[in-house]
């Protein structure tokens, strides 16, 4: 069965340092998605692309978090400087082409800002 | 935005006994689905179900989308269902579409001891 692939699995970084995040969604789906979900809490969307097209990044804190899907397959998520606030479960999640269809989950990248 | 409220926060059950989880949205909705995270972080898939009424093995969920509900009932459970349920919506804007942000509730804790 086809899945959300999602590197690193783990990543523990100091605060101003950079970090990035690598997604690769279900062969096919053209919609991808980056959740930020905080200890306790359920996953809130940062950044929906359609293609390598951005459709929706209101909730993503642009001094410091960027997004990219250059061709429209894998994105990367960076955050630069990183604060300890930043701190959380990183999910990426992929559907096809109609924003009604089922959307799939990766295993996740756990951050942690020392 | 749309606002999903789940109930209860938090349940223990015996190994064997039946549940019912709730989910209550506050708007008319183009997609609802239930998961169940891992303690890995992982979100599993249990159901996509905008309307009507699906089982899978122990599994089985009913949205009443005319009154804004959805319920997920879980029977004989097992120490495996342990967890945390979340039911998340993607809300329909007033063009009638939406672009596919989903929107989750703060889930139950399930915990089910042998």
């Amino acid at each position: 069965e086809a899945e959300v692939a999602q590197s690193p699995r783990y990543k523990i970084t100091e605060k101003s340092q950079a970090v990035a995040f690598w997604c690769d969604p279900i062969s096919g789906h053209a919609t991808l998605y980056w959740y930020r979900q905080i200890l306790g809490q359920g996953p809130e969307l940062l950044v929906q692309f359609q293609d390598e097209s951005v459709v929706d990044d209101s909730q993503l804190p642009k001094d410091r978090f960027s997004a990219e899907r250059l061709k429209g397959v894998d994105s990367t998520l960076k955050i630069q400087p990183a604060e300890l606030g930043d701190s959380a479960m990183y999910l990426c999640a992929s559907s096809s082409w109609t924003s009604r269809d089922t959307q799939y989950f990766g295993p996740g990248t756990r951050l942690t800002v020392l | 935005g749309i606002q999903v409220e789940q109930s209860p926060p938090d349940l223990i059950l015996q190994e064997g006994a039946n549940s019912t989880l709730r989910c209550n949205f506050s708007d008319s909705v183009n997609n609802l689905q239930w998961f169940h995270q891992n303690p890995w972080g992982q979100l599993i898939n249990l159901f996509y179900i905008p309307s009507g009424t699906k089982q899978n093995g122990r599994l089985s969920a009913t949205t009443v989308a005319t009154e804004r509900y959805s319920l997920l009932y879980i029977s004989s459970s097992q120490t495996t269902d342990s967890g945390v349920y979340f039911c998340a919506v993607v809300g329909r804007n007033a063009g009638g579409t939406s672009y596919g942000k989903l929107t989750f509730g703060q889930g139950t804790i399930l915990t089910v001891h042998p």
